[in-house]
């Protein structure tokens, strides 16, 4: 149980266009999903917090504008780099938890490894 | 602010045998919870092991055990009989009641695992 679906998994685009990325919850319902970025051999540094039906909360120095967030649903959250550039090139992973259980543990997908070109 | 610090950037252990990784953390709370993930070469985050900074317990997963040190803010997880699937980066974590559950993650320690 517990298994989080992220997609693509891999994309390469040219410099200027918009790039979005899914985190789906298979098999439970998730209020809350989490983005990190992880550079190469560098530990997940968290960009934004999203509940189901309200607006993410982002990081300090997280663009919003920049990486937008929508979680319109219990199983979907999704993260849109717009107009992106070489120096967004990273490692994208999501975390789903469940519902109403803070004490849950974040169950992660398998991230997405996105370069602009 | 809360940080976790992994001081050992790489670890290596033969198989078999046993291997600790270190962790310390720094927070004024009382109320919070650590955690510790692999990362293999897939990059996909598995949890290993989750402690309760309430329970005095040290906890205990198969072949992965913590030694939690509340008061000496440190949380070192220890692999026993090591595979060489347990080869992966591992990071450490933790989240307290006030932060909606955010985690924060240490740097993390890249385990090798020889024959």
């Amino acid at each position: 149980g517990a298994v989080v679906s992220q997609h693509p998994s891999w994309v390469i685009c040219k410099s200027g266009t918009s790039v979005k990325i899914e985190c789906r919850s298979l098999d439970f319902q998730a209020t809350t999903m989490f983005w990190y970025r992880q550079f190469p051999k560098q530990s997940l540094m968290l960009m934004a917090t999203s509940n189901e039906g309200s607006k993410a909360t982002y990081e300090q120095g997280v663009e919003k504008d920049k990486f937008l967030i929508n979680h319109a649903s219990l199983t979907l959250s999704t993260l849109t780099v717009t107009s992106a550039h070489p120096e967004d090139s990273s490692f994208y992973i999501c975390s789903a938890q469940g519902a109403g259980t803070f004490n849950q543990p974040q169950h992660f997908g398998d991230g997405t490894r996105l370069s602009i070109l | 602010a809360q940080t976790v610090t992994q001081s050992q950037p790489e670890m290596s252990v033969q198989e078999a045998e046993t291997v600790t990784l270190s962790c310390t953390y720094d927070t004024s709370e009382s109320d919070y919870y650590l955690f510790w993930y692999k990362q293999p070469p897939s990059r996909q985050m598995i949890l290993v092991i989750r402690q309760e900074a309430y329970k005095q317990q040290n906890a205990t997963e198969n072949r992965f055990s913590v030694n939690f040190q509340k008061a000496a803010k440190s949380f070192s997880l220890k692999i026993s009989d090591s595979q060489l699937g347990d080869a992966a980066m591992y990071f450490c974590a933790y989240t307290y009641t006030g932060t909606a559950s955010k985690l924060t993650f240490g740097t993390g320690t890249r385990l090798q695992v020889t024959l």
